[in-house]
């Protein structure tokens, strides 16, 4: 089945700087990528998703990039907020597979101020 | 507030109990799907119902069980409960039957903390 692996697990950057967390899944059928962040005692929260036919969607401070060659996707977060401390999840999946999503391990970002 | 409602957000229990979890998916809403978060495993796929028929199934133990009902809220029972056990649960709800885009967008709950001693 699908493997989705995520890097870095844990990500400190300054208020001010960007983050970039990556992804890459192993099925390259999968074709909806999708990134959740789960603040503090809340679940997972939908930001942005992308499909396998776009390259790149930006929505204000964050973008995702897909290379479908390299089979990886990338979150960027622009401007760093304390706001944005919080865990990012990736995810993909293949309608095949009855679109069923296949989770990242997770990254913890921790913006300072 | 997603819409998805989880009951309880807190459990505490003893090993060998069995528990019962609660979701009430969003309105219009018709699929409900439960995963388990442990400190280590990252989000675990356990069960998809769609309309109150199972529709995928993940990564979930024999001692584990769930239903949908008529109304479409979900029941996660939980048995012979062991340590390892111990996780938040999160249910997600979606319009469509799948877990991709459009309908398919999944919805989280904010989770039921389980604790087993």
């Amino acid at each position: 089945g699908e493997n989705v692996e995520q890097h870095p697990s844990t990500l400190s950057v300054q208020e001010g700087d960007s983050a970039v967390i990556k992804c890459t899944y192993s099925d390259s059928a999968s074709n909806y990528f999708p990134w959740y962040k789960q603040e503090l005692g809340k679940g997972p929260q939908l930001i942005i998703d992308i499909r396998s036919n776009v390259g790149e969607k930006k929505d204000q401070r964050i973008a995702v990039t897909l290379n479908k060659t390299a089979k990886h996707f990338s979150l960027h977060i622009t401007e760093t907020q304390p706001e944005d401390s919080a865990v990012y999840f990736c995810a993909a999946s293949k309608k095949a597979a009855g679109n069923k999503l296949t989770f990242g391990g997770g990254t913890r970002v921790l913006v300072k101020p | 507030d997603s819409g998805v409602t989880q009951t309880p957000k807190h459990l505490i229990t003893a090993t060998g109990q069995r528990v019962t979890l609660r979701c009430s998916p969003r309105s219009g809403d018709l699929s409900v799907y439960w995963y388990q978060q442990s400190l280590d495993q990252g989000l675990q796929f356990l069960i998809q119902y769609y309309n109150g028929e199972e529709r995928a199934k993940g990564n979930i133990l024999e001692r584990f069980s769930a239903q949908q009902f008529p109304d479409l809220h979900s029941e996660l029972n939980l048995s012979s409960l062991e340590l390892g056990d111990s996780a938040l649960y999160f249910c997600a709800s979606s319009v469509g039957p799948g877990q991709g885009f459009g309908a398919n967008v999944l919805t989280f709950g904010a989770g039921s903390r389980l604790t087993v001693l």
